[in-house]
């Protein structure tokens, strides 16, 4: 089935830029998504990405998809001690929408 | 706020006791979908629900587990005989049909003892 992986951690410098990276095993969805989720809340959906785009720019966030290598990531510039918190992908399960499959989530440390 | 709304926030409850949570999604999304989620983990898909619909029970954890939404609004999952492993954060989202970007709601923290 799909599956879907990320580094565990990652710990920057406040301004300085994050990558954080995933993997996913096949994608017949039509979107990937990115989701942040901080200490005891739930996930907040933080931006996505059509499947035929290569890159997506929302303000401080960047997406890089590439198809090919099965690859996404996702770039935050200028990071601040805000953005601490567990970053996950996801990508659906199928092409009839729903089911989300999860990475195990990166945990982004920023340092002042 | 016309986000998704879970109640209870948490939930502290014996084992063998039956617990229920609800969820409320966005007014006018039509799909609802539950999730669990461990500690250190992402979220698991459970179910969910296109209106009353429910189109996919099959990773329901066990038959322990159900779900309903009778009138195509808000959802409830209860879980009957909890056991120690039930433990985790009960997600719920929902989206358009059309659209699959699915909004996640705040969480029910359930704890067996």
């Amino acid at each position: 089935g799909e599956d879907v992986e990320q580094s565990l951690f990652l710990s920057v410098r406040e301004g300085d830029s994050s990558v954080i990276n995933c993997t996913y095993t096949d994608s017949s969805s039509t979107y990937l998504y990115w989701y942040k989720q901080e200490p005891g809340a739930g996930l907040q959906l933080l931006t996505y990405i059509f499947s035929n785009m290569d890159m997506k720019q929302d303000q401080r966030l960047t997406v890089l998809l590439n198809k090919k290598d099965k690859h996404l990531s996702l770039r935050i510039a200028d990071t601040q001690t805000g953005d601490s918190a567990i970053y996950f992908c996801a990508d659906a399960e199928d092409n009839q929408g729903g089911k989300l499959i999860f990475g195990q989530g990166t945990e982004l440390s920023v340092k002042p | 706020d016309t986000g998704v709304s879970q109640d209870p926030r948490h939930k502290i409850t014996k084992r063998g006791q039956n617990v229920t949570f609800r969820c409320d999604p966005i007014s006018e999304h039509n799909r609802l979908y539950w999730y669990r989620q461990t500690l250190g983990q992402g979220p698991e898909f459970l179910t969910y629900f296109q209106n009353e619909a429910q189109l996919e029970k099959s990773r329901l954890l066990s038959d322990r587990f159900s779900a309903e939404r009778p009138k195509g609004s808000f959802s409830t999952l209860e879980i009957q005989r909890t056991e120690q492993g039930d433990s985790a954060m009960y997600l719920c989202a929902s989206s358009w049909t059309l659209q699959e970007t699915q909004y996640f709601g705040p969480g029910t923290r359930l704890l067996v003892l």
